[in-house]
């Protein structure tokens, strides 16, 4: 599975959309891109998936480069709640079985 | 979404002695179930694969006689952490995914913080 990059941490008002940006520059054709969060001292937590089109749930938004390089999830108006460490994994959808390779995450902070 | 439970949440056990931890998927027959373990202020570090019915599949560096894998059903695996020691104290998740599913999606039971005194 190909290697993700994200920022270690950011902050965000409350209120305001949190963009978190990942960077999965060596992602292959068949690889699709996942995002979990894990709220302190819990299990991780799905948010959303996406191939190459964005997408929408009632979490939040997935945005994909054309190039399927990077992507930007997207926490349209953020809480204090949604404070966690979030995770941008890419997987082969068909391979092993929904083994997830964790990477550092990027550690976002809902301020008030 | 489909729940998947951990049994105990929080343990504490002797040094010397051996803990099991459960992870059930409530609702739906998990073809697959996933061990993570996680140290403080560091990501999930993926243990090992269960399979039903099957021998569980070890990531390199961890010691299979040590973490035992129980994966006796669709809905149940165990870890059994032998003769644990203080270093060992760590926050245990599991993660199932659904049988048949055409996108494999991973769900995460709420972890058991084990710690060894």
């Amino acid at each position: 599975d190909a290697k993700t990059t994200q920022p270690t941490s950011m902050d965000c008002a409350e209120g305001r959309a949190a963009n978190l940006p990942c960077n999965h520059s060596t992602i292959s054709g068949n690889e699709y891109v996942y995002w979990y969060r894990q709220i302190h001292s819990q299990g991780p937590q799905y948010i959303i998936h996406g191939l190459k089109n964005n997408e929408t749930n009632e979490m939040a938004s997935l945005i994909i480069t054309e190039d399927r390089k990077s992507s930007t999830l997207i926490l349209p108006h953020a809480t204090l709640r949604d404070t966690a460490v979030y995770y941008c994994i890419v997987r082969a959808v068909y391979n092993q079985g929904g083994k997830l390779i964790f990477g550092q995450g990027t550690e976002l902070s809902v301020k008030p | 979404g489909a729940v998947v439970s951990q049994h105990p949440s929080r343990v504490i056990c002797k040094s010397g002695t051996s803990v099991k931890i459960e992870c059930r998927s409530l609702d739906f027959q998990a073809t697959t179930m996933f061990w993570y373990r996680q140290f403080p202020k560091q990501s999930l570090m993926l243990m090992a694969t269960s399979n039903e019915g099957s021998k569980a599949t070890y990531e390199q560096g961890v010691e299979k006689d040590k973490f035992l894998i129980n994966h006796a059903s669709l809905t149940l695996s165990t870890l059994t952490v032998t003769s644990a020691h203080p270093e060992d104290s760590s926050f245990y998740i599991c993660s199932a995914t659904r049988q048949g599913a055409r996108i494999t999606e991973a769900f995460f039971g709420q972890g058991t913080r084990l710690t060894v005194v």
